[in-house]
């Protein structure tokens, strides 16, 4: 069955990095739209990156914009989110999920914890 | 990302009906079909249960419907159940290609 497993994250100093992955089973990750999303401690949702299923367009959020790279490796089925020149407000929840059609959202991995603090 | 509104928190009793709005702009939830309701359980994923505005995925209760008129969409739960407290988050695709999500809302089932 479709699974997401995110792994990568953890405890680091602000200006740091830090690369999250996101391990795909049951479908192949290069067939669909992938993105990012993120829940800081006790706030809400926040988009953060997407890659298109043909891999021709990445967007990013205004708050990681620049900072922030989204990448596939096909043949690890793998989707990983390479997060430079981290900040405090960096510290959140990361989850990864499938596009299945135009923002059809309906697997989501269950998230990595990525804490920012000096 | 422009910023879309939600109410911070909603109550209702068991068996009442709800709704949680959802306010944009032509930029956003305005000008595309493309939105979505998330419920959200303490310390779990986000669960899609509206897309594209009023379709519901497979296995998603009838209970759940959502609608938009203008710049606002709604999400309506008929028959409140205990199992509906959570917090629910609309998100609409933008004018940029991207995703903006509103501020979130608690629904507290009396």
């Amino acid at each position: 069955q479709v699974q997401l497993v995110e792994s990568g994250g953890g405890a680091v100093q602000p200006g740091t990095s830090l690369r999250l992955s996101c391990v795909a089973s049951g479908f192949t990750l290069s067939s669909y739209g992938m993105h990012w999303f993120r829940q800081g401690p006790g706030k809400g949702l926040e988009w953060v990156a997407d890659v298109w299923a043909d891999g021709t367009h990445k967007y990013y959020g205004d708050s990681v914009k620049g900072r922030f790279t989204v990448s596939r490796d096909p043949s690890r089925n793998t989707l990983y989110l390479q997060m430079n020149s981290l900040r405090l407000d960096d510290t959140a929840v990361y989850f990864c999920a499938r596009d299945d059609a135009s923002y059809y959202f309906n697997y989501w991995g269950q998230g990595t914890l990525v804490t920012v603090s000096s | 990302q422009s910023a879309v509104a939600q109410p911070a928190s909603v109550s209702g009793s068991p068996g009442q009906s709800i709704a949680i709005s959802c306010a944009g702009t032509s930029s956003d939830v305005g000008g595309y079909n493309h939105v979505s309701w998330f419920q959200q359980h303490p310390g779990k994923a986000p669960k899609l249960i509206i897309y594209d505005v009023s379709n519901r995925p497979s296995g998603v209760s009838d209970r759940f419907s959502g609608s938009k008129s203008g710049n606002t969409a709604s999400l309506t739960i008929s028959g409140l159940q205990a199992e509906d407290e959570a917090d629910y988050y609309c998100a609409s695709c933008t004018s940029t290609n991207t995703l903006v999500f509103g501020g979130g809302t608690k629904l507290t089932v009396l």
